[in-house]
């Protein structure tokens, strides 16, 4: 079994609809939770992190972590063409070292 | 500013060839690593380097050796290129949390 667990879709949404992306972990040291957004022949760059339990907002974005449940989520309202990416999920215990999971594939469509 | 920057974009290789793929950031970071990704697996850690003159295996290290050249550059060596070793490799940096992601590079191996 992976540490992390990600649906890899296709996901395919209209626009102006709310994306859920959905990631379970196993490694109860894990303390970071982040969301990284990959564009098709592009490198991955971070949307945003959270530190332990609870959400976090960022404009159209909202990240939550279950710690109880193992369950992290990332919410897009109001999704746009310009979303369409890989959305990839990672985390972090002590050190330096990220786990990923294999990432989502989400297209929004006009 | 550059960010993290690869060299080459892409290569194909015949089976046992050898190659380098060169690494270089310049956001003074102490952190290196590189990984590769694969359809359905992720990103999967090669090796790291936590600051100049060391570095540690990741999770798929085998037929792959790194150097860490100074603070800026970390690059990656396949002495005997397997087919298996077909993939993208991504460099990546970091200091604090976040882990910048440089191009990437696509390799074929014959």
């Amino acid at each position: 079994q992976k540490e992390v667990e990600q649906d890899p879709g296709p996901l395919s949404v209209p626009e102006g609809a709310i994306v859920s992306l959905n990631c379970t972990y196993s490694n109860s040291a894990f303390q970071y939770f982040m969301w990284y957004r990959q564009y098709s022949r592009k490198g991955p760059e971070l949307l945003m992190y959270t530190y332990s339990s609870g959400n976090k907002e960022d404009g159209r974005f909202t990240a939550q972590v279950d710690k109880s449940s193992k369950y992290i989520s990332l919410f897009i309202r109001d999704s746009q063409p310009s979303d369409s990416a890989t959305y990839l999920c990672a985390m972090k215990g002590g050190g330096n070292k990220l786990t990923f999971g294999t990432g989502t594939q989400l297209k929004v469509e006009l | 500013n550059a960010g993290v920057t690869q060299t080459p974009k892409f290569q194909v290789l015949k089976t046992g060839q050898s190659m380098t793929l060169q690494c270089a950031q310049d956001m003074n970071h102490n952190s290196m690593y590189w990984y590769r990704q694969d359809p359905g697996m992720g990103l999967r850690l090669i090796y790291y380097s936590a600051s100049e003159g060391t570095t540690d295996k990741g999770e798929v290290p085998n037929g792959y050796n790194v150097s860490r050249l100074n603070k800026r550059e970390f690059s990656l060596r396949l002495e005997s290129a397997a087919p298996s070793q077909t993939s993208v490799y991504f460099c990546a940096s970091s200091e604090t949390i976040e882990q910048f992601f440089g191009p990437g590079t696509r390799l074929t191996v014959l």
